[in-house]
């Protein structure tokens, strides 16, 4: 079973055109995130859900708006997509974080997105 | 502001070889570090964590990773290097600037080659 999926594998399209990214977890955790990996594999956090609330937003250009229909899913669309959003998005998820830090962020195998 | 560092791009090591792969951190307070690895094409995997306790931690396929506050590193080691293990490694510490976000800010990643 997966733990953490992501759907599309791969997605191709061309600038101006909008697309999304769907994220399942089956972890039962109440937290999940969107990571963008650049073409130098630099990872970075885009966002972060608390159980459906926003709770990171890290200077994300508003034309990635993720949403989270329940604390199993958290999507991400991208409006009007330009070159530079080519990279590897990754979703992950883990238990709420806490002051123990302990939690484990789990990975999906990513959404390898072409803008052309 | 908490950072992490991996001085190396690229580490190459013959197959049965004892491996390390370097990460030193900034923090303030007590940090949390990860090391995640990544297979071509593929999501990252979790490796290991330091919260507290012991300064040498033990995680999945061999690896395990000694934290040592006084160098402010946490070099990730394997006694015998396999050739599956060539890989893209990440070193990762909580962010705790922001309260309990579970922000992850990682390394720029090294990648290691393991060669028959």
């Amino acid at each position: 079973d997966t733990a953490v999926s992501q759907t599309p594998k791969y997605l191709v399209t061309q600038m101006g055109n909008d697309k999304s990214i769907k994220c399942e977890q089956n972890l039962g955790h109440d937290t999940m995130y969107w990571y963008k990996q650049d073409s130098k594999k630099f990872l970075k956090i885009m966002f972060s859900y608390n159980n459906k609330e926003l709770i990171i937003n890290e200077t994300v250009p508003n034309r990635f708006s993720p949403k989270s229909p329940d604390k199993a899913h958290l999507n991400l669309h991208i409006n009007s997509l330009e070159l530079g959003d080519s990279a590897v998005y990754f979703c992950a998820s883990s238990e709420i974080p806490g002051t123990s830090g302990s939690e484990t962020q789990y990975f999906g195998p990513g959404t390898r997105l072409l803008v052309l | 502001a908490q950072s992490v560092a991996q001085p190396e791009d690229q580490v190459n090591v013959a197959e049965g070889n004892p491996l390390t792969v370097k990460c030193t951190y900034s923090v303030s307070g007590n940090p949390y570090l990860f090391w995640y690895v990544q297979y071509p094409n593929r999501g990252l995997q979790f490796l290991l964590k330091y919260i507290t306790g012991d300064n040498l931690v033990k995680g999945s396929y061999g690896f395990e990773a000694e934290f040592n506050k006084s160098q402010t590193s946490f070099h990730l080691k394997k006694p015998s290097a396999l050739v599956s293990d060539s890989a893209l490694y990440f070193c990762a510490v909580r962010d705790k600037g922001s309260s309990n976000t579970g922000k992850l800010i990682f390394g720029q990643g090294t990648t290691l080659q393991v060669k028959p």
